[in-house]
């Protein structure tokens, strides 16, 4: 496996189910990033984690829960989601937390709420 | 204000034509700025990044960066088919990167 990866690519849940994503990189980076991209909208950051602690949290319900075990992986505990949260959530990493490193993103999990 | 705008399109160029897009960013605190490009379903894909003022060119991608205007465009030459994608301009003075809504461009063959 290389650059970066998500599990699973599509998934159907409803609001009173509880799942989980994944992302794994597989570059050595040491910032992890999720977002969130609704149809016709810019993408929201959502969450950031830099070695392994969280930097960022951008006013997310609580509905959404990361967790950072370490570096190379990023999940996304998902429960009692609502219609509006059907979107496509990519992951990202970068080399640090800088302006000047590049994010790479997964190919991110299609997420619909029924 | 939008912290980063685009020009939502569509943008059609013929093949072989040049393919111009623009963006605009509020915050002059921005330091880095990035062109991804994002194929209908896909993820976006890093084209090219700029810091410093002036052009920076990448095979047929030309990066054009305007501080005092706060202006930031990407040049696509000898457009192709396979050029046909969302551009997203995006714009960062830490860590956290902000997205313009992008711009849809369709090369005509």
């Amino acid at each position: 496996e290389t650059g970066v990866t998500q599990t699973p690519r599509h998934l159907v849940m409803g609001m009173t189910n509880k799942k989980s994503l994944k992302c794994e990189q597989h570059l050595g980076h040491n910032a992890m990033y999720w977002y969130k991209q609704s149809a016709k909208k810019p993408l929201e950051l959502m969450f950031v984690y830099s070695l392994e602690e969280r930097v960022e949290n951008n006013s997310v319900p609580s509905r959404f829960s990361p967790e950072c075990p370490n570096s190379s992986h990023l999940f996304l505990h998902l429960h009692t989601l609502q219609p509006e949260d059907s979107a496509l959530y990519l992951c990202a990493s970068s080399q640090g937390a800088r302006p000047v490193d590049t994010q790479y993103f997964g190919p991110g999990t299609r997420l619909t709420v029924l | 204000q939008k912290e980063v705008e685009q020009n939502s399109g569509p943008l059609s160029v013929p093949e072989g034509a040049i393919a111009s897009l623009n963006c605009t960013y509020s915050d002059r605190g921005s330091q880095s700025f990035f062109w991804y490009r994002q194929y209908s379903g896909k993820s976006p894909e890093l084209i090219m990044f700029i810091y410093s003022n002036g052009d920076k060119e990448d095979g047929r991608f030309t990066a054009q960066l305007n501080k005092a205007s706060q202006y930031v465009s990407l040049l696509i030459r000898d457009s192709q088919p396979s050029d046909s994608a969302t551009y997203l301009c995006a714009r960062t003075g830490d860590y956290k990167l902000s997205f313009g809504a992008g711009t849809t461009v369709t090369v005509r063959a």
